[in-house]
């Protein structure tokens, strides 16, 4: 059974700092990752998708890392800004059954 | 392009009730699939249709059923509600997510009394 993990759970950077994000899954046969931004009350806004045969992807500010041997992924977020405050998902799209299985999030706040 | 559409975006419902949500995915996605999420669970896989057919099913009792229709449009019902059943029910639609991104619509907050 998938399991993923976001540590930690809540992280708080002055702003300009670069944010690093955290994630774990333990069956590395999945077809692709993605990380998630969901402000509070609101639906989840898709950031970046990375296929399995991938290493990484970028997206302006945003890079994210994997690393299936290992079971990781890491979203970097340069020069971060308030309005990147809010929680960010990661989930897993795992082969076998094809469901995305997600992570708990990790709460951000950018202090100005 | 107009994104997932969910309605209604708000619900309060008694417990024994049923409850019927809809989505509507991105005009030319084939694939839809549901998510709970709650504070103490998070988001939990519910169902995924693709082309009018359930193709995977998450851990969830028989209360939760859910259809797609030759639109792409689909719907989730959930019967004889308990209080647990209170949560954000997120759809999230792609062309089909073992490949392609998924793009999650605003959530239905169902509150059950």
């Amino acid at each position: 059974k998938q399991e993923v993990t976001q540590i930690p759970a809540a992280l708080s950077v002055p702003e300009g700092e670069n944010l690093v994000l955290n994630c774990s899954f333990t069956d590395s046969a999945i077809y692709n990752l993605q990380w998630f931004r969901q402000d509070p009350g609101k639906g989840l806004t898709s950031l970046l998708l990375i296929q399995s045969s991938q290493r990484e992807q970028t997206s302006g500010r945003l890079n994210a890392s994997l690393d299936k041997s290992s079971g990781r992924s890491t979203l970097y977020i340069a020069a971060s800004q308030p309005g990147d405050s809010a929680t960010y998902l990661c989930a897993a799209r795992q082969a076998a059954g094809n469901k995305l299985t997600f992570g708990g999030g990790t709460r951000v706040l950018v202090k100005p | 392009k107009a994104g997932v559409t969910q309605t209604p975006r708000y619900l309060i419902k008694t417990r024994g009730q049923q409850v019927t949500l809809s989505c509507s995915p991105i005009s030319g996605h084939r694939s839809v699939s549901w998510y709970q999420q709650t504070p103490g669970q998070g988001l939990q896989f519910l169902f995924e249709y693709f082309s009018e057919t359930q193709r995977n099913k998450g851990n969830f009792p028989g209360r939760f059923s859910g259809r797609q229709f030759s639109n792409s449009r689909s719907e989730m019902n959930v019967s004889t509600l308990e209080l647990g059943d209170s949560a954000l029910y997120l759809c999230a639609s792609s062309w089909d997510p073992r490949h392609y991104e998924q793009y999650f619509g605003p959530g239905t907050r169902l509150t059950v009394t």
